[in-house]
Parts: C-alpha cells; structure tokens; sequence
C-alpha cells in the first residue's frame, strides 16, 4: 500500500497569506495525486486532479505541482473560506490512499 | 446539477448487515464509475470500493474485502454498498462520489453528504 504522509500537520496563516503544502508519497505515484479540501461538517471537494489540473470551478488562487513522490499544494493569497482541511490523495495503485490531512487555520 | 444522496445508515451491532444506497442525478449516471469513501469519527479518509461504469469490475479495500459488495443499478441510476459483519472500526460517515469517468478510476469529482454507520451493541 502507498502510503501518503502529509505537513505541516496544522498551517497557522492570516488571509492574504501564501500557503503551501507538502504530500509525499512512499513510492512514485507519477502524476496520479489529487488535493481534497474538507471544511467542518461538509464533504470533500475536488481541488486538483493529476498532481495540476485544476478541477472546475476552483480559483486560480489554488494550484498543485509536482509528479513521483514529492507534490505541493499552493494557495496564492488565502481567503477566509479557504480555511479547512486539505487531503492528498494518489490513484497510481490500488488501494487508493489518502493523506492524513492538513488542518490550515487563522493566525 | 450534480447530485448524490445516500442513504440507509444507522445503527446497527457488531456481526449486523446493512445495506447503503446512494441515487444519482444530474449526470449519465453509467457513464461513470462510483465509489464509496468512508471517515470514521474525526478522522481522515478512507477509500472502501469502487464499480466501473457498467458494473462488471469491482474493487475493495482490504479492510473490508468478504464482507462488502459494491453494486450499481444504472436503470434506477442507484448505486449500492452491502455491508456484512460489521465490526465496530466500521462505524464511520460513509461517502458515496462520483469517479472521473466510466473507467477511470480514483479521481473524486463528486461527493454526496454521507450516511452516518455507527456499528455498537
């Protein structure tokens, strides 16, 4: 199983703020990561497909790179709702795995 | 739009069955595979099962492998999670969402708001 490690654990930023995050994978998933952001008592929304794809509908403010076993989840400037937790998750092998998140709070 | 509702969560004791439903609407619904994502209390995520678009495969996380089964009925536009023997590490909010394609697997476009399986005697 691959096995997605996630940091910070916690992000403590103020909006406006730029916010990066870290995922990676214990063998090479080659593109085959995605970005989930979570927010308190809501499902998991699609951020970024395929370690860069934006999914439709996310701002320009979010944006994923990165490919094997290192990627980065970019938020450019943070607005308030961008408060929330973010999954990687890589579909390269089965079983499909997540990360244990990133908690990104305001400062 | 799209929209996923589940439905048939609730509390059920250790070695019980239930079954989970989740319809579909807004989108062709056999021209995508569906998956089922569980989040126990407080905690991350975890993926459980997946059927292709027209229902012939099927995968499972080994957590669960013998003791779920995924099915679709894409004439009701229905998808389904049978859940036999269930321990306690079951309990959890169980997401039921929408892959990127037919038979594309892993890419989440969609999720519904979850039913909530808490598995205690």
């Amino acid at each position: 199983e691959i096995v997605l490690t996630q940091s910070p654990a916690t992000l403590s930023l103020s909006p406006g703020k730029r916010a990066t995050l870290s995922c990676r994978a214990s063998q090479g998933v080659s593109s085959y990561l995605a970005w989930y952001q979570q927010k308190p008592g809501q499902a998991p929304r699609l951020l970024i497909y395929d370690a860069s794809n934006r999914a439709t509908g996310i701002p320009a403010r979010f944006s994923g790179s990165g490919s094997g076993t290192d990627f980065t989840l970019t938020i450019s400037s943070l607005e308030p709702e961008d408060f929330a937790i973010y999954y990687c998750q890589q579909r390269s092998d089965w079983p499909f795995t997540f990360g244990p998140g990133t908690k990104v709070d305001i400062k | 739009d799209v929209q996923l509702l589940e439905s048939g969560g609730g509390l059920v004791q250790p070695g019980g069955s239930l079954r989970l439903s989740c319809a579909a609407s807004g989108f062709t619904f056999s021209s995508y595979a569906m998956s089922w994502v569980r989040q126990a209390p407080g905690k991350g995520l975890e993926w459980v099962s997946t059927i292709s678009g027209g229902g012939g495969m099927t995968y499972y996380a080994d957590s669960v492998k013998g003791r779920f089964t995924i099915s679709r009925d894409n004439s009701k536009n229905t998808l389904y999670l049978q859940m036999n023997s269930l321990r306690a590490e079951d309990t959890a909010l169980y997401y039921c969402a929408r892959d990127q394609s037919a038979y594309s697997y892993g890419t989440f476009t969609a999720w519904g708001q979850g039913t909530r399986v808490p598995v205690s005697s």
